[in-house]
């Protein structure tokens, strides 16, 4: 089926571990963004990119990093992972011009321990 | 900048109760306005928008007003069942200036319970 997907679905890290979080769409859509979930706080954005070759900051970015080699895929780095960043992150890409809605991968869980 | 404050929960109906989730926002420009639901487990989905005022968005029985006077975007339900129990939240996007960056802010959700 198109749409976003994400893996892993769980994952557990050490702190100062690193690792990379997978997201890739198939519906060649421009625009991906990642967001973090977190209790009481709804999903705040990490990073978006516009199109491949093209990233920028949302509203928490710091200790993530990604890259846009593709149209498809969209990759959230943690370089040294920290409770702080335990959460659930979800993948989203957009179809259509101006605003149009977003389509959300199912997520991943992750618990820095 | 943009923000969006909706109806802290968690709400607890009745199977065939009438549902009403509030929502209010703040937005520099013209927002378009989402309603997105995310059911025990699983991803956000896309449940109804409007994109001017005076729009109603509908699907699945759930319905949504844009009201620019009010700034406010209310999901409603005539008759909620068990399984429309999950979370919802309130979503908005501006015009960017330049580029094409339509970035979401979210509301911090409403967790619904429908009981039998």
């Amino acid at each position: 089926n198109a749409g976003v997907t994400q893996t892993p679905k769980f994952q557990v890290l050490k702190t100062g571990q690193s690792m990379t979080l997978q997201c890739a769409q198939d519906m060649n859509h421009e625009y991906m963004s990642w967001y973090r979930q977190d209790p009481g706080m709804g999903l705040r954005l990490i990073h978006y990119s516009v199109g491949a070759g093209i990233t920028d900051q949302g509203e928490v970015p710091n200790g993530y990093n990604v890259s846009r080699s593709t149209t498809e895929d969209f990759p959230l780095r943690l370089l040294s992972a920290a409770p702080s960043q335990t959460s659930v992150y979800f993948c989203a890409s957009r179809w259509g011009q101006g605003a149009g809605g977003y389509t959300f991968g199912s997520g991943t869980r992750l618990t820095v321990v | 900048g943009n923000s969006v404050t909706q109806m802290e929960g968690p709400v607890t109906l009745s199977e065939e109760a009438f549902l009403t989730i509030n929502c209010t926002y703040t937005a520099t420009g013209y927002p378009s306005l989402f309603w997105y639901v995310q059911y025990p487990g699983e991803g956000l989905q896309l449940l109804l928008k409007a994109t001017k005022a005076d729009d109603k968005g509908s699907n699945k029985g759930f319905e949504a007003t844009y009201r620019k006077e009010t700034t406010s975007f209310h999901l409603e339900k005539g008759s909620v069942q068990v399984s429309d129990s999950a979370v919802y939240f309130c979503a908005l996007t501006t015009p960017p200036r330049g580029g094409s960056n339509y970035k979401l802010t979210f509301g911090k959700g409403t967790l619904l319970t429908v009981n039998p």
